[in-house]
């Protein structure tokens, strides 16, 4: 199983709602990845956890709150949100340690923020 | 810090012509050179890499990827594409201990008939 599940797909919600984004992997992976993309932009890395800890934060605003629950989960919550924090979030996972190792992405949430 | 500069922002050709999609990197250390491309609507899905060794890399759907330490280019090519191919490309560079893939800006390839 090569494959990165993201659920859901799509997501719509209000500046006041509370919300999650689900990433699951089953390849033995031990450092996961959160990203932002929009539209017509490269993916800027905002989380990568490494054995279940976080080890990078790419100064992301709090009402971003990663959570990695075991090795193979890794969640997004969202809170109090802003319209511009309306993108695509991709989530990725790769064998951990070195720069070597290919990352492996989900298919995304499209995420609007009304 | 590390970058990569992606030339082109778009590409357009004709189908069945080649196409190069162009890749400059900037760490001057040990670099680890990936393209992954991304069809509409999708996440990213890994092309080819190169870690070392040869520096002529085949990767999936018939591409390959040249690396030039002296240009500190890698560039990919296709000898022939097809409509299927239309999608945005992104090289990215890492290097050894670091957890993050630098990202180009990307490079709109679209194929027309």
């Amino acid at each position: 199983d090569t494959e990165v599940t993201q659920t859901p797909k799509h997501l719509v919600m209000g500046m006041t709602n509370k919300k999650s984004l689900k990433c699951e992997q089953h390849m033995g992976h031990r450092a996961m990845y959160w990203y932002k993309q929009k539209a017509k932009k490269p993916p800027e890395l905002m989380f990568v956890y490494s054995y279940e800890k976080l080890s990078i934060n790419e100064s992301v605003p709090s009402r971003f709150s990663p959570e990695c629950p075991n090795s193979s989960l890794l969640n997004l919550h969202l809170h109090a949100l802003q319209p511009e924090d309306s993108a695509l979030y991709l989530c990725a996972s790769s064998q951990a340690g070195t720069g070597y190792n290919e990352q492996f992405f989900g298919p995304g949430t499209r995420l609007t923020v009304l | 810090a590390q970058s990569v500069t992606q030339l082109d922002s778009q590409v357009p050709v004709f189908e069945e012509a080649p196409v190069e999609l162009r890749c400059n990197y900037s760490s001057s250390v040990s670099v680890y050179l990936f393209w992954y491309v991304q069809y509409p609507n999708q996440g990213l899905q890994l092309l080819l890499k190169y870690l070392s060794g040869s520096t002529l890399v085949k990767g999936i759907n018939g591409f390959e990827a040249e690396f030039n330490k002296s240009q500190t280019s890698f560039h990919l090519r296709k000898p022939s594409v097809h409509i299927s191919d239309t999608a945005e490309y992104f090289c990215a560079e890492s290097d050894q201990g670091a957890q993050k893939l630098v990202f180009g800006q990307g490079t709109r390839l679209t194929i027309n008939p």
